[in-house]
């Protein structure tokens, strides 16, 4: 079966401290890499998806990279509101997407 | 444009009882995912509908059931409430072959006592 591994589970930073998040897939013919915010109580808010390795997105202070088994979401200079549990989700052959456990960050001043 | 939108928020159980949870997807979206988030365990795969037929289901007991509707809105039904039943349900709506993922609502959180 198909596994999505999160690394750290959590992570603090200082303000401006920048650093990566990991996520590493099993599935062979990925169809789509997706990083998700989730804030406590909230259901997940979607940031992006990524296809094939070597590919890149960035959003604001946010920036996601796809490998061949690994994806990595990079935060520089992160801010308080930052703070979230990230999610990584894979999709292979069936449509929905399987689920890491997540990396609640928590940014203090 | 209005979200996926999930009622109630909130639902307290006893164990034993049978619980309901709705959720109405985007305009113009056909497929409904479910999913449970119970703590420490992630967001586990509950079930999919797409234009009215179940099309996917995860590893959990018949008890957890549901229908898509011809508005395509959907419904959970989760019978004879266990314990451990208590978590987040989340609702996400998507295109049939958007590639952008899902778009999740707000979840219901149930509570069994």
């Amino acid at each position: 079966e198909d596994q999505v591994t999160q690394s750290p589970e959590a992570l603090r930073l200082q303000e401006g401290e920048s650093s990566s998040l990991n996520c590493s897939y099993t599935v062979s013919g990925l169809r789509g890499l997706f990083w998700y915010r989730q804030d406590p109580g909230k259901g997940p808010e979607f940031l992006f998806t990524l296809y094939s390795a070597g590919e890149e997105k960035e959003k604001e202070r946010l920036k996601a990279t796809l490998t061949k088994k690994e994806s990595f979401l990079h935060i520089t200079a992160p801010k308080p509101e930052d703070s979230a549990t990230y999610l990584c989700a894979e999709r292979g052959g069936s449509e929905k997407l399987v689920f890491g456990k997540g990396t609640k960050l928590t940014v203090n001043p | 444009e209005a979200g996926v939108t999930q009622s109630p928020t909130h639902l307290i159980k006893t164990r034993g009882q049978q619980a309901t949870l709705r959720c109405s997807p985007i305009s113009g979206h056909t497929s409904v995912y479910w999913y449970q988030q119970a703590l420490g365990l992630g967001l586990q795969f509950l079930l999919w509908y797409d234009e009215g037929e179940e099309r996917n289901r995860g590893n959990f007991p018949p008890r957890f059931s549901g229908r898509q509707f011809p508005n395509y809105s959907s419904e959970l039904n989760v019978n004879a409430l266990e314990l451990e039943d208590s978590a987040l349900y989340l609702c996400a709506s998507s295109l049939d072959d958007r590639g952008d993922g899902y778009t999740f609502g707000s979840g219901t959180r149930l509570t069994v006592v």
